[in-house]
């Protein structure tokens, strides 16, 4: 079964400071795997996917299938930054089930 | 292009009793996933409808069911609630022929049950 597991409820660090929220999966395959963000008041939304190997917002997140992780990074964290991020897995075959992890909260303290 | 919208914004039931949540997708967009996010959690897919059918169906019980219209506008109807249904409710939208896992979500209706 995959499954996504984010290990941090809350991640704090302040403006300017490296980020690093943690994700690791569980799949059979090769998976694709998403970050989504939902800032305050607002809708989650798709922030970055890892096959595009794109930088959003200054965040990158690579792959690395030997641990099993997409860790979502940014080298100095602003304080819009402040959101909670889902890791998300979706299927790759049949219908489009997307499966999240739990949330991780990021407070950028000024 | 018009975005995701759900209604209504909050409701409030009493167990027992049964609720109607409603979704319209995103402009072109054929496919509709519900999910439900209780608090402190992430979103736990419930059902996906494609073309005004399940396409596919998470660990819900069948007192969750759905439908989707010609216009892919999609509902939600949960029968008999329970106490544990409080949570939002998302509405997603995605182009079946899209990027896999691009969804497009609502704003969500917040569901409380006494």
């Amino acid at each position: 079964a995959q499954r996504v597991t984010q290990p941090e409820k809350l991640l704090s660090v302040f403006k300017g400071a490296p980020v690093e929220l943690k994700c690791n999966y569980s799949y059979s395959g090769s998976p694709e795997l998403f970050w989504y963000v939902q800032y305050s008041r607002q809708r989650l939304q798709l922030l970055l996917r890892h096959i595009s190997r794109e930088s959003i917002k200054g965040f990158t997140a690579d792959l690395n299938k030997g641990e099993t992780s997409f860790h979502l990074k940014k080298p100095f964290a602003q304080e819009e930054d402040s959101a909670m991020y889902y890791c998300a897995l979706p299927r790759k075959r049949g219908y489009q089930k997307v499966t999240f992890g739990i949330g991780t909260k990021l407070q950028v303290i000024p | 292009e018009t975005g995701v919208t759900q209604s209504p914004t909050h409701l409030i039931k009493t167990r027992g009793q049964q609720v109607t949540l409603r979704c319209s997708s995103q402009s072109g967009h054929n496919t509709v996933s519900w999910y439900q996010q209780a608090l402190g959690q992430g979103p736990q897919f419930i059902f996906q409808y494609y073309r005004e059918e399940e396409n596919g169906r998470g660990n819900f019980p069948p007192r969750f069911s759905g439908l989707q219209f010609p216009n892919y506008s999609s509902e939600l109807n949960v029968n008999a609630l329970e106490l544990d249904d409080s949570a939002l409710y998302l509405c997603a939208s995605s182009l079946t022929s899209g990027r896999v896992g691009e969804q497009y979500f609502g704003p969500g209706t917040r569901l409380t049950v006494t």
